[in-house]
């Protein structure tokens, strides 16, 4: 079984530029999350989907950050324009189901973004 | 959101058991306890979780106090490539789970 795939794998872009990242969960999942993960901490979540509705975007700085998931499939992440504190890795996760607190979450590998 | 405490790092020798440490003494009735490790350059991936009651898969095994004011991990043979951030996060019901910091496991051959 084919895992969330999340492209691409690294981005270096300079400060004011625009960026987008790119998830594919895994198949039948509805539930969708994209997590930014900062040097040293943990994960936090950014935005979380619901098929096509995004259900908590309370984290997601909404004056630089967008997200989409058309169709309920595939997600985008974009930051326009990126700031230097925008350096870290963006993880996106999918999940089955809608009881959160036993759904198990599984992660891609992130994308790790530097801005210049 | 309920928070749990964690060691900052832990080591261990190779093919030793290892207990893992958490401290969640806000946990509700309703708050999972879940665990999830992170390998250097990886995303998080699922260990195990549980409610009240100890749990064990292949991965690991999960030891929950009677009062549930705290859990351990335990990897019964700690290998090379169980060297990971470990997380302890509480979830309950329709909540997100809230990741923080974990303990960087080291695992010394």
């Amino acid at each position: 079984e084919a895992g969330v795939v999340q492209s691409p794998r690294y981005k270096i872009i300079e400060k004011k530029q625009p960026v987008a990242f790119w998830c594919n969960p895994i198949s039948g999942h509805n539930t969708l999350y994209w997590y930014r993960q900062n040097l040293g901490q943990g994960p936090e979540l950014l935005i979380r989907y619901e098929n096509e509705e995004a259900v908590d975007d309370s984290q997601l700085p909404k004056d630089r950050f967008s997200a989409e998931r058309l169709k309920g499939v595939d997600s985008t992440l974009k930051i326009q324009p990126a700031e230097l504190g925008d350096s870290a890795v963006y993880l996106c996760a999918s999940s089955s189901g809608r009881i959160y607190s036993t759904d198990t979450q599984y992660f891609g590998p992130g994308t790790r973004l530097t801005v210049l | 959101d309920a928070k749990t405490t964690q060691p900052n790092s832990m080591e261990s020798n190779e093919e030793e058991p290892v207990h893992l440490p958490c401290n969640h003494s806000t946990i509700s009735g309703t708050d999972y306890i879940h665990w999830y490790r992170q390998l250097p350059s990886q995303g998080p991936e699922y260990v195990i979780h549980g409610l009240t009651s100890n749990v064990n898969n292949r991965m690991a095994s999960l030891a929950i106090a009677e009062d549930r004011k705290s859990s351990t991990l335990i990897l019964h043979r700690a290998t090379l490539r169980d060297a990971a951030v470990y997380y302890c996060i509480l979830g309950s019901g329709y909540s997100t789970l809230t990741f923080g910091k974990g303990t960087m496991l080291l695992v010394s051959p």
